[in-house]
């Protein structure tokens, strides 16, 4: 069983684009980040997000919280080839310091 | 300047032999932690060394075996490689008091195992 679903699973957009990614969970989490990780390299932290309902921006992207703290999305304004690679959601779980992790958003931009 | 550091990154070898793989952090970290990451992209948590003690161990063929002699580095060794043994191996650190537990990773070692 899979604690945190990603969706879509694969996604390919034009230049420009908008699009938005999810996590979800029939769980509650102390805090969940995300993490984008491109070919050939690890993946890097880009939020964390730790109150229900928080929305935090990283230029043109926007990441929300559920007010449940059960899902979370982020959405990417105007979409560029530099935006290509997997997205991974992770979270953790009361006082349980091992993080959950979603199984990824391969995403890819076309110029 | 580099964070967590890991060779080799890629190691070609032969069913049966035997392998290691290294990791360095100089953050500062307590924690350290294998991932294996196979080719469908999932990122599973092998193990997690804090301040050179084994604190989880998930279930991982014991042909695998970490070892951390200081809380600096945390080494992978591979025993009897098998085909299936072929991924990319993230070595990641974390803050030693950091509540989200967020995770510094490593560049990958891709292992092919032929």
């Amino acid at each position: 069983t899979q604690l945190l679903e990603q969706s879509p699973q694969f996604l390919s957009i034009q230049e420009g684009e908008n699009l938005t990614v999810y996590c979800n969970s029939s769980s509650v989490f102390s805090s969940l980040q995300w993490y984008r990780q491109e070919p050939g390299e690890g993946p890097v932290l880009l939020v964390t997000v730790v109150t229900g309902g928080e929305v935090k921006k990283l230029k043109r992207l926007t990441f929300q919280f559920g007010d449940a703290r059960k899902d979370s999305s982020l959405h990417i304004t105007a979409a560029q080839p530099g935006d290509t690679g997997l997205y991974l959601c992770a979270a953790l779980r009361g006082n349980n310091r091992k993080l959950i992790w979603g199984l990824g958003t391969s995403l890819a931009v076309n110029p | 300047d580099t964070a967590v550091s890991q060779t080799p990154k890629y190691l070609v070898t032969q069913m049966g032999n035997d392998k290691s793989i290294k990791c360095e952090q100089n953050l500062g970290h307590d924690t350290m932690y294998w991932y294996k990451q196979d080719s469908k992209k999932f990122l599973k948590i092998m193990f997690s060394y804090n301040n050179k003690e084994l604190i989880i161990n998930e279930t991982v063929p014991n042909r695998f075996s970490p070892k951390s002699p200081d809380k600096a580095h945390l080494n992978l060794h591979i025993n009897s490689l098998e085909l299936g043994d072929s991924a990319v191996y993230f070595c990641a650190s974390s803050q030693p008091h950091g509540i989200n537990n967020e995770q510094f990773f490593g560049p990958g070692t891709r292992l092919t195992v032929l």
